[in-house]
């Protein structure tokens, strides 16, 4: 069955370091995204992009990066790791029809200490 | 503040019906959609509804769009305890999704 996964499901990490999260799908959509959640603000959409070497920025980009090098991943890189980006982080897929249906990831939790 | 708002709490017994609602800003928005999301996971779409509908029955779901007022709402019936969750309405911005920051569903038995 396809599916959406992320990894890792929880990481501790230093302010100041580098931390890459990633996000696998096998449904061979087209669109991706990266959202963070918090208590109080619901999801809010740090990268997305919508093919190959395509990618854009959302509401809350600032400290994040994405790539897109293959159809299947979309992986996240925080460049610096700030307290403030203590969330959960959730991926998501839709394929490029008319009704943009997202399928989400598990999500991953990250702790900036 | 946030473009798309729903109130963050709603306790109903088991049995009762469950009405959520939410309020959006952007008037273009193709579709309007209700996720569901359980403790520890990630969010499932339970259903959307086009914006040329006003209304769209799903078994014990119903949604229903007021697009004058811009109001969206979803009715549980036979509410279970199973239902308790967060309920998140969205809206679909080319193909992106601007959400609501969730409510609360609590069943009690």
């Amino acid at each position: 069955d396809a599916e959406i996964t992320q990894s890792p499901r929880h990481k501790i990490t230093e302010t100041g370091r580098q931390v890459t999260l990633a996000c696998h799908q096998t449904w061979n959509h087209n669109n991706m995204f990266w959202y963070r959640q918090d208590l109080g603000h619901g999801l809010r959409l740090i990268h997305y992009s919508y093919g190959v070497q395509d990618t854009n920025k959302g509401e809350v980009s600032d400290g994040y990066s994405v790539s897109r090098s293959n159809t299947e991943d979309l992986p996240l890189t925080l460049e610096s790791a700030a307290s403030s980006q203590t969330s959960v982080y959730f991926c998501a897929s839709s394929e490029s029809g008319s009704s943009y249906e997202q399928y989400f990831g598990p999500g991953t939790r990250l702790t900036v200490t | 503040g946030e473009d798309v708002e729903q109130s963050l709490f709603l306790s109903v017994r088991e049995g009762d019906s469950s009405v959520i609602n939410c309020t959006y800003t952007d008037s273009s928005s193709t579709y309007l959609y209700w996720y569901k999301q359980e403790p520890g996971a990630g969010l499932q779409l339970l259903t959307y509804i086009f914006s040329n509908m006003d209304m769209k029955q799903d078994q014990r779901l119903t949604v229903l769009l007021n697009k004058k007022d811009k109001h969206l709402s979803l009715r549980i019936a036979d509410t279970q305890t199973g239902d308790s969750a967060i309920y998140f309405c969205a809206e679909s911005r080319r193909r992106a999704l601007t959400f609501g920051s969730g409510t609360r569903l609590q069943v009690q038995p």
